[in-house]
């Protein structure tokens, strides 16, 4: 069962432009978080979102939850390379079951 | 420092062969989760525990078990291993907190079965 379908699967882009990653589900979630995990590690949390159309900001990191509580998005603004990694976004359902999403691995371009 | 510690690293076993892998935190975390990682197809839960004695199936629980005896930890057995469970495996642990907090993950499992 795959719940959470992340878009686009792969990203390479040059250092400095600015990307989105989408996270879309036809389920609702009571919470959704994002994760960033580098080669040979855990996850690490980025951030949670609870409220529908809530937005936070974490530095050029900017994320959105639908209205719905449906989809997410992740909008990286001039990335750098140090953005480089796999970015995982989660959800979980009434259920206190996890449900993670396929997957988006960004490469970023010196 | 608070941590989720998975041991072994990495293991290379046998069909049939049972296992256990050993997990552990040392932040007092109420849940603790295993997943198993593989390529496109993200982090999928297997078990996870909302406190000691209380287990429940993920999503993908066939082959697998847990028990909770003690808070900090969570081992994942795995009775007859297939190949069909090669993959990476991790740990977490969190407050919990419906689901708002932080999950912490293990450094990983790499399990491979011939």
């Amino acid at each position: 069962t795959q719940l959470l379908e992340q878009s686009p699967q792969f990203l390479s882009i040059q250092e400095g432009e600015n990307l989105t990653v989408y996270c879309n589900s036809s389920s609702v979630f009571s919470s959704l978080q994002w994760y960033r995990q580098e080669p040979g590690e855990g996850p690490v949390l980025l951030v949670t979102v609870v409220t529908g159309g809530e937005v936070k900001k974490l530095k050029r990191l900017t994320f959105q939850f639908g209205d719905a509580r449906k989809d997410s998005s992740l909008h990286i603004t001039a990335a750098q390379p140090g953005d480089t990694g796999l970015y995982l976004c989660a959800g979980m359902n009434t259920g206190n079951q996890f449900y993670f999403g396929t997957g988006t691995s960004l490469t970023v371009i010196p | 420092e608070a941590q989720v510690t998975q041991n072994p690293r990495y293991l290379i076993t046998v069909t049939g062969k049972k296992l256990t892998v050993t997990c552990s935190q040392n932040m007092n975390h109420e849940y603790m989760s295993w997943y198993r990682q593989d390529p496109g197809l993200g982090l999928r839960q297997i078990y996870y525990s909302m406190n000691v004695e209380v287990t429940d199936k993920g999503d993908v629980p066939e082959g697998y078990k847990v028990s909770r005896k003690e808070k900090r930890n969570f081992p994942l057995i795995l009775e007859s291993p297939s190949p069909n469970q090669t993959s990476l495996y991790f740990c977490a642990s969190s407050l919990f907190r419906q689901g708002r907090d932080e999950q912490f993950f293990g450094p990983g499992t790499r399990l491979t079965v011939l």
